[in-house]
């Protein structure tokens, strides 16, 4: 079992400034993947970057990055250079036989 | 390389009908998963198939059924319907080896948005 916790229901950025969303977790499994997933208003889930919990190297895709403290069981995700297609719903997830969702940070750009 | 489809996109039940929807997973994806999101709960799981087999279900009464069939795509049945099941169900499709529950990664399709009047 595992459960997922996002504090920030809200955030917003100025564009081309880096924000940080907040995740903790907990999780009775071993060997898991953490997720970062954008929802944008067309309502499609993205993958937008993941985390193998075996890797101590923090994920990185373009703009996007993680902050792994898997001792502190956190998982943050940074957007640096935000642009206004970046304005989206942000969950964090994990789960090996199902994915466990946090509620969401709804990310504001502004331009 | 085809994403995950969803259809229909949109449907509008009366309550007490019965629905169907349809997954398409990406090809190679075995493992097919069912989510329903809603403002009030957020996101639930309500059941995961693998290889035709219904490996894992999610805590949701037995109005909601599924299957999946040998190409892996998945249907997703809700019968009797409630208003409380208007909701955006979401499928996810991933790799997964046989044997190993390991979620390396989900891809999901763009839902089907469900009103139940």
């Amino acid at each position: 079992a595992q459960t997922v916790t996002q504090s920030q229901p809200e955030m917003s950025v100025q564009e081309a400034e880096t924000v940080t969303l907040s995740c903790t977790y907990d999780t009775s499994e071993s060997d898991y993947y953490l997720f970062w997933y954008k929802q944008p208003p067309s309502r499609q889930m993205i993958l937008v970057i993941r985390q193998e919990a075996y890797k101590q190297q923090n994920a990185t895709e373009n703009r996007f990055s993680v902050n792994f403290q898997k001792a502190a069981k956190s998982f943050s995700l940074k957007i640096s250079d935000s642009q206004l297609g970046d304005a989206a719903m942000y969950f964090c997830a994990t789960g090996n036989e199902k994915l466990t969702f946090g509620t969401g940070t709804r990310l504001t750009i502004i331009p | 390389k085809a994403g995950v489809t969803q259809t229909p996109r949109y449907l509008i039940k009366t309550r007490g009908q019965q629905v169907t929807l349809s997954c398409s997973p990406i090809s190679g994806h075995r493992s097919v998963s069912w989510y329903q999101q809603t403002p009030g709960q957020g996101l639930q799981f309500l059941f995961e198939y693998f290889s035709e087999t219904q490996r894992n279900k999610g805590n949701f009464p037995g109005r909601f059924s599924g299957r999946q069939f040998s190409n892996s795509r998945s249907e997703m049945n809700v019968s009797t319907l409630e208003l409380g099941d208007s909701a955006l169900y979401l499928c996810a499709s991933s790799f997964k080896k046989t044997g190993s529950y390991k979620n390396t990664e989900a891809f999901f399709g763009q839902g089907t948005r469900l009103t139940v009047v």
